[in-house]
């Protein structure tokens, strides 16, 4: 089955640029999409379809996906990023959806 | 306002059974794909099974084809997951979640707020 992989960890200091990564086989031939979850809270959708973003999320957010690797970037990071980040697709030859093991932003 | 809202959880012995509810309001349910997404406490986020919006199609996560049955009852607004010969692995907040196509294979959309099943003896 597709996998994908996220780094467990990101740090990053308030204002700054957080990049988060997600690997996985071609991964430029299907779409991504990214959901944060905050603690004790259900997942919110960010960013979908590679770079497009749900009404009501911060332009702040924003994604790409090329060669074997998607990435979302948060730029001008605030105390109130500080979540869970998780990268997923539609693996058609799965006919299944797939979860990258998720990257916990620390906004230092 | 779309509302999501998961019952049926709690504690459960190994190799017993559980069913799983969700009840949808604030939009057409019958035309959408619905889904079933868990997270073991402290873990990762998996998609556990989906559902056209007629019931004519489902997938399943590989280690839950043929123990869970995901079904649907769109008079009821209601999302339904049967879980048999559960596992301690199965321990996890269950999630309910719309997708935004009529098929299981569009995106995520709406999140319910998830029940925890616990599966211990």
């Amino acid at each position: 089955s597709y996998v994908l992989s996220q780094p467990p960890s990101v740090s990053v200091a308030p204002g700054k640029t957080a990049t988060i990564t997600c690997g996985g086989n071609n991964i430029q031939t299907k779409s991504v999409h990214w959901c944060q979850q905050k603690p004790g809270q259900a997942p919110v959708m960010v960013v979908y379809a590679d770079s497009d973003r749900p009404s009501g999320i911060p332009e702040r957010f924003s994604g790409s996906n090329s060669g074997n690797t998607a990435t979302l970037t948060i730029t001008r990071v605030e105390a109130g990023d500080e979540a869970d980040y998780y990268c997923h697709l539609w693996d058609n030859s799965g006919d299944q959806w797939v979860f990258g093991g998720g990257t916990k932003l620390t906004v230092l | 306002e779309v509302q999501l809202v998961e019952s049926g959880g709690g504690l459960v012995q190994p190799g017993g059974s559980l069913r799983l509810s969700c009840a949808a309001s604030g939009f057409k349910f019958d035309d959408y794909g619905m889904h079933w997404v868990r997270q073991a406490p402290g873990k990762g986020l998996e998609w556990v099974s989906g559902i056209n919006w007629n019931s004519g199609g489902f997938g399943y996560e590989a280690s839950v084809r043929g123990r869970f049955t995901i079904s649907r009852d769109n008079a009821k607004n209601s999302l339904y997951l049967q879980m048999n010969s559960l596992r301690a692995e199965d321990t996890a907040f269950y999630y309910c979640v719309k997708d935004i196509r009529g098929s299981y294979y569009g995106r995520f959309d709406y999140w319910g707020q998830g029940i925890l099943v616990t599966v211990s003896s």
